[in-house]
Order: C-alpha cells, then structure tokens, then sequence
C-alpha cells in the first residue's frame, strides 16, 4: 500500500530564504508526482507535476525533484515572499490512476 | 481553456439532513472526474471517482454517494447527513494528454450541526 509523508509539518522562514519541501513515497512504482498549494479554506492548486521518467521540473521560483529509486522528491523555492505562505501538498499517482495525498507542510514567510 | 465549478461554497445542515453538491467542469469532454473530502487537519480522502456517464466507483464504504448524470456533471449525495460528515469536500478532474495532471475545484465546505 502507498504511503506519501511530507516532513515538516510546518515550517516558519523569514522572507528572502530558500527553502525545501519534502516528501517521501513507500512504493517506487508510481506515474507521477504533482506538487499543489492551497491556501486556507480554497481548492488545491497545481504547481509542478513530474512524470516518472523525469528528474525534476522548474516553474519560475520553484523546483521540483523526483528520486523514485530512493522515494523522495523535493519542493525547492528559491527566495521566498510571503505570499508563499500556504500549505504544500504533494501526491504520487499510482496504478490505477488515484492520487495518494501526504498530509502537507504548512509554510509561512515571514516580512 | 478548462474551469471546474462547485456549488454551494458553503452549507450548514442539521444532522439527518440530505446532502447534494454539485461539480461541473468546461472547456472539455469525457474527463475523469473525483471526489475528495478533506478533514480537519488531515489529508484528502478520495471518496469516489468516475470515468464517463453512469460510471462511479466508490473508495471508501460510507453514508454518501455520487451520481454523474450528464458528461461533465457530478453529484455528491446523503439521504441522510452524519456529523461525520462535515468537511471539506473537493471536485477534481484529470487531463489526459499523457501527463495525467490533475485539476482541483474551490471546493464546499460543509458543517453538519
């Protein structure tokens, strides 16, 4: 069975940092992983989706990594502002085609 | 360009109460189509999901179920609210171009008294 943790639950920066976002799979045999940002009381929103045969996708200030063989990827944000804060959700899709949610990581950015 | 709609934003309904929420999405034909609650303080639970009209495959044995009447249509119903039932409900759907991305909707969030 699928397991996605996401560590730290949360986390507190001063604006202008770079900072990581993790999360870790059980089971290597997934399609993707996407990452989402949703903020209090909205939808989810996609950030950056990486296809197993992929190693990491870029979208502005964020950089997302895939490792499949050690099921890890990572959520890089370079110079973070405050309207980064939000919480981070990562999910792996599996065979099947369902997306298994960690619990998220709550970011704040402090001005 | 593709929207997905949820409605109502928010309800408050007494226990025993039925439930319908309602999930459309524009801009595409035949998607995939989910439903997920979201908890307090814990992760998205998909509750069912739905790959074409009158399909609907349930994940998780429970007081609610869906119905997808028209192509980009879907239903979540209760006959009967529990108090369990409150959360955060989500409409999702997928574009299938071989990335397999998923799309979320704003959401309902619902609180059963």
């Amino acid at each position: 069975k699928q397991e996605v943790t996401q560590i730290p639950a949360a986390l507190s920066v001063p604006e202008g940092e770079n900072l990581v976002l993790n999360c870790s799979f059980t089971d290597s045999a997934i399609y993707n992983l996407q990452w989402f940002r949703q903020d209090p009381g909205k939808g989810l929103t996609s950030l950056l989706l990486i296809q197993s045969s992929q190693r990491e996708q870029t979208s502005g200030r964020l950089n997302a990594s895939l490792d499949k063989s050690s099921g890890r990827s990572t959520l890089y944000i370079a110079a973070s502002q405050p309207g980064d804060s939000a919480t981070y959700l990562c999910a792996a899709r599996i065979q099947g085609g369902k997306l298994i949610f960690g619990q998220g990581t709550e970011l704040s950015v402090k001005p | 360009s593709q929207t997905i709609h949820q409605w109502p934003a928010t309800l408050v309904q007494p226990v025993g109460s039925p439930l319908s929420l309602e999930c459309t999405v524009e801009g595409t034909s035949n998607p995939n189509l989910y439903w997920y609650r979201q908890a307090a303080g814990r992760g998205l639970q998909l509750l069912f999901y739905s790959v074409g009209i009158g399909q609907i495959s349930s994940e998780v044995p429970q007081n609610l179920s869906a119905s997808r009447p028209q192509d980009r249509q879907f239903i979540l119903s209760s006959k009967k609210l529990l108090l369990s039932d409150s959360g955060f409900y989500l409409c999702a759907w997928i574009r299938i171009n071989g990335y397999n991305e998923q799309f979320f909707g704003p959401g309902t969030r619902l609180t059963v008294l």
